[in-house]
């Protein structure tokens, strides 16, 4: 079944400990990206990737990391985490950057205390 | 910059009814395509309708039509006979047509509550 897996998807940890959320799709898909999503805001890009060692920011980046050494996986890497960063993250992905067809993994709940 | 603006936090509807969610956007495109997802409780963004903006005719999908008005930059979505598992938010997005990140730009959805 062609899908996109995030991991985990629920997570609550404190103030500073590194985490990493991981994404991973079985589509053989190009282009990946990372959303936030925020009550009254939508949801913002985070981060995205063209391909493999390939990627650039969103509208939101501060106090993301994320790499793309693999095509299918696609990690976003929290160093410090604040609790501004809580939020709903989801992880899209698609054939290509030009290619309007996107599929969005389910969904990964962040909180930090 | 694109902007997507939704102006109705929540909405309400009987079953069977008839609902429509606005949305308004910016841009300075020609070329663009807009959307419709649809969150439910389970969280997962599912495509209900999709409209490309140099086509004249509004996009339908069985229940899910849409009112696209090129000019006045709006986008609305009509769901004909309510159902129960109608009940989510409802996002509007846009992209523009050609883009180099694929990115979508989202509104801040409608809440859509579906009364027995």
């Amino acid at each position: 079944e062609a899908q996109v897996t995030q991991n985990p998807r629920y997570l609550i940890t404190v103030t500073g400990k590194k985490l990493t959320v991981t994404c991973s799709q079985n589509m053989n898909h190009e282009y990946m990206s990372w959303y936030r999503q925020d009550p009254g805001l939508g949801l913002r890009q985070i981060y995205y990737s063209m391909n493999v060692e390939v990627t650039d920011k969103g509208d939101v980046p501060e106090g993301y990391k994320v790499s793309r050494k693999e095509k299918r996986n696609f990690p976003l890497i929290l160093e410090s985490p604040s609790p501004n960063q809580t939020s709903l993250y989801f992880c899209a992905s698609s054939l290509s950057a030009d290619r309007v067809e996107q599929y969005f993994g389910p969904g990964t709940r962040l909180t930090v205390t | 910059a694109q902007t997507v603006t939704q102006s109705q936090p929540e909405m309400s509807v009987q079953e069977a009814e008839t609902v429509t969610l606005s949305c308004t956007y910016d841009t300075s495109e020609s070329d663009y395509y807009l959307f419709w997802y649809k969150q439910p409780p389970s969280r997962q963004m599912i495509l209900v309708i999709r409209q490309e903006a140099y086509k004249q005719q509004n996009a339908t999908e069985n229940r899910f039509s849409v009112n696209f008005q090129k000019a006045a930059k709006s986008f609305s979505l009509k769901i004909s006979d309510s159902q129960r598992g109608d009940a989510a938010m409802y996002f509007c997005a846009y992209r523009v047509y050609g883009g180099a990140t694929n990115k979508l730009i989202f509104g801040t959805g409608t809440l859509l509550a579906v009364q027995p």
